[in-house]
This record gives structure tokens, sequence and C-alpha cells, in this order.
């Protein structure tokens, strides 16, 4: 079955503390990753993608096939992060996007 | 402005009415999909259209049902609206055959 796990429902850090968001899944084939974000009253949107392997607003996030995950980091968290963060898969013919529950992520000053 | 764009942002209804959701995408993707985002902030697909095609229906009640007059558009039309249906419905778009999906600002449906 086609499933993504985000064990955390609220992670809250302290600002500049490194931040590692945790993302599971499970997936017969080579699905695509990505993490995409919903800040405060803003629309969801794309943050990263594992194919392009690029760093966004400082975040990284690592394909491990072996473990089946995609967490997404940061080394030093910023208040401006503070959002809701989705990990979420996409495979097969039809491109839907199955998403985790969500982890809130709060940065406190 | 280039976006996708859904109409109304707030809707209150009553149990047992009949309501429709707009969405409207100017990016010229092809594909077009509605997701609902329970009180948990789940987010789950419900429905996507390819160039007025539907490719997914995700068992969703019947009551729903979706219309897509063109590719720019895919409407969310919901009878005899129940408690339950009170959700965040997100609208989203991607060009033929790309898995990145570009989000409405969503329509936030409460059912009294």
């Amino acid at each position: 079955a086609q499933r993504v796990t985000q064990p955390e429902k609220l992670l809250s850090v302290f600002k500049g503390a490194p931040v590692e968001l945790k993302c599971n899944y499970s997936y017969s084939g080579s699905p695509e990753l990505f993490w995409y974000v919903q800040y405060s009253r803003q629309r969801l949107q794309l943050l990263l993608r594992h194919i392009s392997r690029e760093s966004i607003k400082g975040f990284t996030a690592d394909l491990n096939k072996g473990e089946t995950s995609f967490h997404l980091k940061k080394p030093f968290a910023q208040e401006e992060d503070s959002a809701m963060y989705y990990c979420a898969l996409s495979g097969g013919a039809t491109n839907k996007l199955i998403f985790g529950t969500g982890t809130l992520l709060a940065v406190q000053p | 402005d280039t976006a996708v764009s859904q109409t109304p942002k707030y809707l209150v209804t009553q149990m047992g009415n009949d309501k429709s959701i707009k969405c409207e995408q100017n990016l010229g993707h092809d594909t077009m999909y509605w997701y609902k985002q329970d009180s948990k902030k789940f987010l789950k697909i419900m429905f996507s259209y390819n160039n007025k095609e539907l490719i997914i229906n995700e068992t969703v009640p019947n009551r729903f049902s979706p219309k897509s007059p063109d590719k720019a558009h895919l409407n969310l039309h919901i009878n005899s609206l129940e408690l339950g249906d009170s959700a965040v419905y997100f609208c989203a778009s991607s060009p033929l055959g790309s898995y990145e999906q570009y989000f409405g600002p969503g329509t936030r449906l409460t059912v009294t």
C-alpha cells in the first residue's frame, strides 16, 4: 500500500537550533518524494523535491531508499520557518500526491 | 497574476443544501485536482481531471460531483451537505506528466 508517515504532529524548537522533520514512506516502485509547506493563512506550496537535490530556504532532504525515508533538515531554524510541513509521494500513471499527516513546526524566539 | 484561484474563500451553509466551489488556473496546466483537508489537517485527494477527463476518483461519496467545462476550470458540486463535509477544499493543477502541483488558496466549507 502507498503510505506516507510523519510521526511527529508537532515539533517545537528554539531559533538557531537544528531541525529534522521525519518522513517515511511505503511504495512498491520508484516514487517521487516532495516536501510541501503551508505557512499561516497561505496556500500549500512546494518546498523541495527529491530529484532536484537542491536546498531551499536552507532546507535539504535526502532520499534514503534503504530506510524508505525522506527527512527534512535545516541546520539553524528561523522563526519564519514556523509552518505546517507535509511530506508527499507521487508515483504511477495518475501523478496523484499522497500526503503524510503533516508536522507543525514551531520555532520559538 | 498567474495562479490557481478558488471561489468562494469561505462558505457557510446548512445541512441538506447543495453548493458549488469553483477553481480556475491560468498556468496552462493540463491536470487539475481536488483535495480535502480535514480538521486534523490531513490532506487527501478526491478527484483529478486531465484535459477535462476524469482520471482519479478516490472513493468519494456520490454527493460530490466534479465538473470540468474546459481544462482551465474544475468545479466541485456537493449535494445534500452533511456535517462531516466541513473541511478546507484545495484545488491544484500540474503540467502534463509532472508530479509538481500548484495549489489554490483553499475554500473553507462549514456545514451547520
